[in-house]
C-alpha cells in the first residue's frame, strides 16, 4: 500500500461545476498537507497549505483535512478552463534533520468550456 | 523574492553521454534543495536532496549524481546515460516552513 493515495482521472468537467479531488494517506505521522498545481510541461506551484483537521478557503479554492479518516480534499468552485492541469496532493512529516514530502500521483482536470 | 532557475529547459542526449543539469536559486540563503524526476504516470520521485554546501543525501540508487558547489546552486550529473534517464527532472528549494518551490524543470530525451 502506498503511503499516499489518490486517483489519477483523468477528471473532465464543464465549466462552471464545482471540482472535488481527494487523496487518502495511510501515515499517521503527516503533520501538513499541500495541494499544489502543474500546468503541462510546467513546474508545480503551491496552491493550499493547512495543517490541522477543518477547511481551509481560499478564493475558489478550499482544502480540507480530515485526519481522524486520513482523508484531504481540494474543491473548485465554479471552475475556468484555466484550472485544466494536473493537482498534487504532498503531505509532509519529520524525518531527521529533514522535512520529507510524500506524494500523490495527481489528477488530471479538464474543465471544458 | 524568490526565485528559482533551471537549464537547459529542453535536452536530447544520447545514451551513454554524460549529462550536467543546473539549478540556481536567488533571493534566499542556506536553503534545502531538491532534486526530482517525474516520469509520466509515476509522480514526483525524490532523487537527492541537501541541507548545505557539499551535503548531499540520495534517495535512490541510480547513475545520476548531485553537488551542490555554492549555496544557492545545486546541480545533477551523470557519466553515462540510460534510456531509463529520460523525464522530467525538478529542482526545488525550501528555507523553513513546510512547503516546497519548484523551478520550471527540464526535459530530458535519452535516444
Amino acid at each position: 500500500q502506498k503511503e499516499v493515495e489518490q486517483d489519477p482521472g483523468p477528471l473532465s468537467v464543464p465549466e462552471g461545476a464545482i471540482v472535488s479531488l481527494n487523496c487518502t494517506y495511510s501515515n499517521s505521522a503527516f503533520q501538513y498537507f499541500m495541494w499544489y498545481r502543474q500546468y503541462s510541461r510546467k513546474g508545480p506551484e503551491l496552491l493550499m497549505y493547512t495543517y490541522s483537521s477543518g477547511n481551509k478557503e481560499d478564493g475558489r479554492f478550499t482544502a480540507q483535512v480530515d485526519k481522524s479518516s486520513k482523508y484531504i480534499s481540494l474543491f473548485i468552485r465554479d471552475s475556468q478552463p484555466s484550472d485544466s492541469a494536473t493537482y498534487l496532493c504532498a503531505m509532509s512529516y519529520n524525518a531527521g534533520n529533514n522535512r520529507k514530502l510524500i506524494w500523490g500521483l495527481g489528477t488530471s482536470l479538464a474543465v471544458n468550456p | 523574492s524568490q526565485t528559482i532557475h533551471q537549464w537547459p529547459a529542453t535536452l536530447v542526449q544520447p545514451v551513454g553521454s554524460p549529462l550536467s543539469l543546473e539549478c540556481t536559486v536567488e533571493g534566499t540563503s542556506n536553503p534545502n534543495l531538491y532534486w526530482y524526476r517525474q516520469a509520466a504516470g509515476r509522480g514526483l520521485q525524490l532523487l537527492f536532496y541537501s541541507v548545505g554546501i557539499g551535503q548531499i543525501s540520495s534517495e535512490v540508487p541510480q547513475n545520476l549524481s548531485a553537488s551542490r558547489p555554492q549555496d544557492r546552486q545545486f546541480i545533477l550529473s551523470s557519466k553515462k546515460l540510460l534510456l531509463s534517464d529520460s523525464g522530467f527532472y525538478l529542482c526545488a528549494w525550501r528555507r523553513g516552513g513546510e512547503t516546497q518551490y519548484f523551478g520550471p524543470g527540464t526535459r530530458l530525451l535519452v535516444l
